[in-house]
Order: C-alpha cells, then sequence, then structure tokens
C-alpha cells in the first residue's frame, strides 16, 4: 500500500506565478489535510477536505490560497500570484474513515518562490 | 486546543532510553495526547496516543498523570534513527486538525 504522494517534491515559482500542489492520499483514505511549515517552524494546518468537500478551511489565507479535492484524482492546493512569504514546505496527510486520529503525512512539497 | 510545553532540545546516549516530557496543564476531559514526530524535514510521522490510560506500541510508550496535566514519551531503546522534532499535540477526538508547536528536538549520541 504506497504512502501518501505528493508532487512535484520541489517547485520553484516566480512571484505573481501559481503554484499547484498535487496529493495523493494513501489507498482508501477519504480526509485529506494540508499543513504549511515555514522554516524553523512547526506545521500550520490550512485547510481539512473530504471527497467534493471543504469541511473546514480555517487556517487558509482569505486571498490567494485554494484547495480541492475532487470525486476523481488527487486533492490540489493552488496558491495563485505567489509571493516571497508563500515560500515553505507543504505538507499533505490522509485519513481512513474509521481512524481519523492518525494522519499519514507525505513528503511535502518545497516551494520556493523567487 | 489546549496548548502544549515541551522543552526545546534534548540528548539521549544510543540505547539508552529517551524519555520526553510534555506538560498539557490546561488540557480537557476529552481531550486526546498525541505524539508525532519529524525526521530531518520529512512528513510527520504519527507514534502513539492516549486520554488517561498509559499506552505502548511497537514504537514507543505514552504515561499520562493520574491528573492528566502532563505526559511523557519513552522510547525504549534509542537508535540514531531516532533523532527528530518530536511534537507532543492535545485535541479533542472529534476535530480533526492537529496543532503542531515547536516541539523537542531529540539529538541521539553514539
Amino acid at each position: 500500500n504506497a504512502g501518501v504522494m505528493q508532487n512535484p517534491r520541489h517547485l520553484v515559482r516566480r512571484r505573481g506565478q501559481e503554484a499547484r500542489l498535487r496529493c495523493s492520499p494513501m489507498k482508501g483514505h477519504s480526509h485529506v489535510y494540508w499543513y504549511r511549515q515555514l522554516p524553523e517552524e512547526g506545521l500550520k494546518f490550512m485547510v481539512y477536505l473530504q471527497k467534493e468537500n471543504i469541511i473546514d478551511e480555517s487556517g487558509m489565507p482569505k486571498e490567494r490560497f485554494s484547495a480541492e479535492f475532487p470525486k476523481e484524482g488527487p486533492s490540489i492546493l493552488r496558491i495563485q500570484q505567489v509571493v516571497r512569504g508563500d515560500s515553505a514546505a507543504y505538507f499533505c496527510a490522509s485519513s481512513p474513515t474509521d481512524r481519523l486520529y492518525t494522519q499519514y503525512f507525505g513528503p511535502g512539497t518545497r516551494l520556493t518562490v523567487l | 486546543d489546549a496548548k502544549t510545553t515541551q522543552p526545546p532540545s534534548m540528548d539521549c546516549a544510543e540505547g539508552r532510553a529517551a524519555n520526553l516530557p510534555c506538560n498539557h496543564s490546561t488540557i480537557s476531559g476529552n481531550e486526546y495526547v498525541y505524539w508525532y514526530r519529524q525526521i530531518h524535514s520529512q512528513g510527520p510521522q504519527y507514534i502513539i496516543h492516549g486520554l488517561k490510560n498509559n499506552e505502548t506500541n511497537e514504537m514507543a510508550s505514552l504515561i499520562i498523570t493520574e491528573d492528566r496535566k502532563s505526559s511523557t514519551l519513552i522510547l525504549p531503546h534509542a537508535t540514531l534513527r531516532d533523532t527528530a522534532v518530536y511534537y507532543c499535540i492535545v485535541r479533542a477526538g472529534g476535530f480533526n486538525k492537529f496543532y503542531f508547536g515547536s516541539g523537542t528536538k531529540l539529538n541521539v549520541k553514539p
């Protein structure tokens, strides 16, 4: 059973461009979470999604950030018009419905904004 | 979610037990104690969790005080591969997001 997969692992964007981060949860997991980690800091919750639904987006910045988890395909975290402050590691995690207390994390996508 | 307090760093000799403390004096009755670790910027890894009883699995043991205001994660025989940042998190079971603080950087030395 493959773990949580994220791609790309490294992403470089110039200011003003768009960044799309993809997350494929573990097989059978229908709950996806996105976290952001700035250098030398702990992870900060961004958003929690189930298939086709956003359950909790209390950690998402109000502008430029959006997330989706379609019926088919990976979850996408989209950052429009990136700024240097968006440079961070973005981690995705997934949970099975019967064990919501356990979140399995992917390897992360490291976004660098030039 | 209750706030947790952990020492910023600890050292442990390889092969010895590593005891990582966590204070959570404002924990509520329905909040669980979770431990995760992050090895060198990889994705965090679940270790163990508990409500009020002590718990043990293949990775570690979790000791929760009777008043639940503090807990200790025990790695019985630390190896160099256990060098990581260890996060203690308290969270109500019905909510799904985790709040990661600064954690404890455990350095296992040969």
